[in-house]
């Protein structure tokens, strides 16, 4: 099955943009989705297809893709928006119903 | 309300089995993809089972194909996991989550809270 790589930590000074990446090859063939996660909490979806928030998502949250990387921005990261965030897509490799998830990336707003 | 509700989890053995429900709500439940999605102690999001709004299509984590099981009751509006030959590493926090077709396939826009299921002797 593929895999799709995620720095662990990132960290960004309040009001400053902030870019997490997610790599792998399927995401050559399928667009990322993005997942936000709090402690204690279910996880939110943010991003999906090539640049779509769901309803109640600020509009400082901003997906894009090239090649093998997907990338979620956030444009005036708020104090909020520290949390555990995770890509996923369809797995390009083998039975194409399959998901795979990132290993996820700790946001830290300074 | 857009809800999923999941229950069955719990405490149980190596090797034994153990069938997790989710109860969905507020939408129409037989136009969407579903799936199982787990998260172990201090760990991230792990794929586990997804199934297409008829049946037709599923899928499974190689980490527990042919030994777990899922299936979905559109009358009833639920959506189960049938766990066997459970190991320790199983344990984990499972969610249910809503998909979507074609390229909202892996799209999860409604989670539940989730259900603790625990491997230990």
């Amino acid at each position: 099955s593929s895999e799709l790589t995620q720095d662990p930590a990132v960290s960004v000074a309040l009001g400053q943009t902030v870019r997490i990446t997610c790599q792998g090859d399927s995401l050559r063939s399928y667009y990322a989705s993005w997942y936000q996660q709090k402690p204690g909490q279910a996880p939110v979806l943010v991003i999906y297809g090539k640049n779509n928030r769901p309803s109640g998502i600020p509009d400082r949250f901003s997906g894009s893709s090239s090649g093998n990387t997907a990338s979620l921005t956030i444009t005036g990261a708020q104090a909020e928006d520290e949390a555990d965030y995770y890509c996923n897509s369809r797995d390009s490799s083998g039975n194409h119903l399959n998901v795979v998830f990132g290993g996820g990336t700790k946001l830290t707003v300074l | 309300e857009v809800q999923l509700v999941e229950s069955g989890g719990g405490l149980v053995q190596p090797g034994r089995s153990l069938r997790l429900s989710c109860a969905a709500s507020g939408f129409t439940f037989d136009d969407y993809a579903m799936h199982w999605v787990r998260q172990a102690p201090g760990k991230g999001l792990e794929w586990v089972s997804g199934i297409s709004w008829n049946s037709g299509s599923i899928g499974y984590a190689d980490s527990v194909k042919g030994r777990f099981t899922i299936s979905r009751d559109n009358a009833k509006n639920s959506l189960y996991l049938q766990m066997n030959s459970l190991r320790a590493e199983d344990t984990a926090l499972y969610y249910c989550a809503k998909g979507g077709a074609g390229a909202k396939w892996a799209a999860f826009d409604i989670w539940g809270q989730g259900t603790m299921v625990t491997v230990s002797s």
